[in-house]
């Protein structure tokens, strides 16, 4: 079935880095765009990153500019996210999301179950 | 950015009760707003894209209506598994942003 395991997160000081990873199955990843969202504890969700299904078309939120690089790899059915410079506001679980821009509207259609990142000394 | 505002934050209703979220939008996003629900713990799912329209699987007693900057999520008879919290989201454009949540309590 359609699927997306995320992995990767962790506890890391702030200032440090971490690779968050995620392995999609059930379709083909290159027809798809893909995003990362996060939600910090007991709030609300936040963007972070879309990419296109070729790789050659990344948005990023001002809120990790510079400091996060979204990538992917369509051989390996996997979606990356580099972040570095982490900071405590950066604490939040991570989901790799679909992003279903072909149908009527543009909608993150399949959600991974999401990987923890904790920034703190 | 697009500000996305729902409300209310939180409601309480009973099994077999209707309610209705109301979402608005900063400026207009035509026909770009989806909604999502979430239980504890628990990755969002999509419930409606692109206003009304019902994602695969979503029961029949959920509805989305609305135009321009106002939105509703409708739930037509409560049932135990629709106690989470639901989320809008505008995908007119970049950065797609989504309403502060409505937790929805028995």
């Amino acid at each position: 079935q359609v699927q997306l395991v995320d992995s990767g997160g962790g506890l890391v000081k702030p200032g440090g880095s971490l690779r968050l990873s995620c392995a999609a199955s059930g379709f083909t990843l290159s027809d798809f765009y893909m995003a990362w969202i996060r939600q910090a504890p007991g709030k609300g969700l936040e963007w972070i990153s879309d990419i296109s299904g070729s790789g050659a078309t990344i948005y990023y939120a001002d809120s990790v500019k510079g400091r996060f690089t979204i990538s992917r790899d369509n051989a390996k059915n996997s979606l990356y996210l580099q972040m570095s410079s982490l900071r405590a506001e950066d604490t939040a679980v991570y989901y790799c999301v679909r992003d279903q821009v072909a149908r009527d509207g543009d909608s993150f259609d399949i959600w991974g179950q999401g990987t923890k990142v904790t920034v703190s000394s | 950015d697009i500000q996305m505002t729902q409300s209310p934050s939180s409601l309480s209703a009973d099994v077999g009760d209707g309610v209705t979220i109301t979402c608005r939008a900063s400026q207009s996003i035509s026909r770009y707003l989806n909604w999502y629900q979430q239980k504890p713990g628990k990755a969002p799912r999509l419930l409606i894209y692109a206003i009304g329209n019902l994602e695969s699987g979503v029961p029949s007693r959920f509805s989305g209506s609305g135009s321009g900057t106002d939105f509703t999520l409708t739930i037509s008879s409560l049932q135990p598994e629709d106690f989470a919290a639901y989320y809008c989201q505008q995908s007119y454009s970049i950065p797609p942003t989504f309403g502060g949540g409505t937790r929805l309590d028995i």
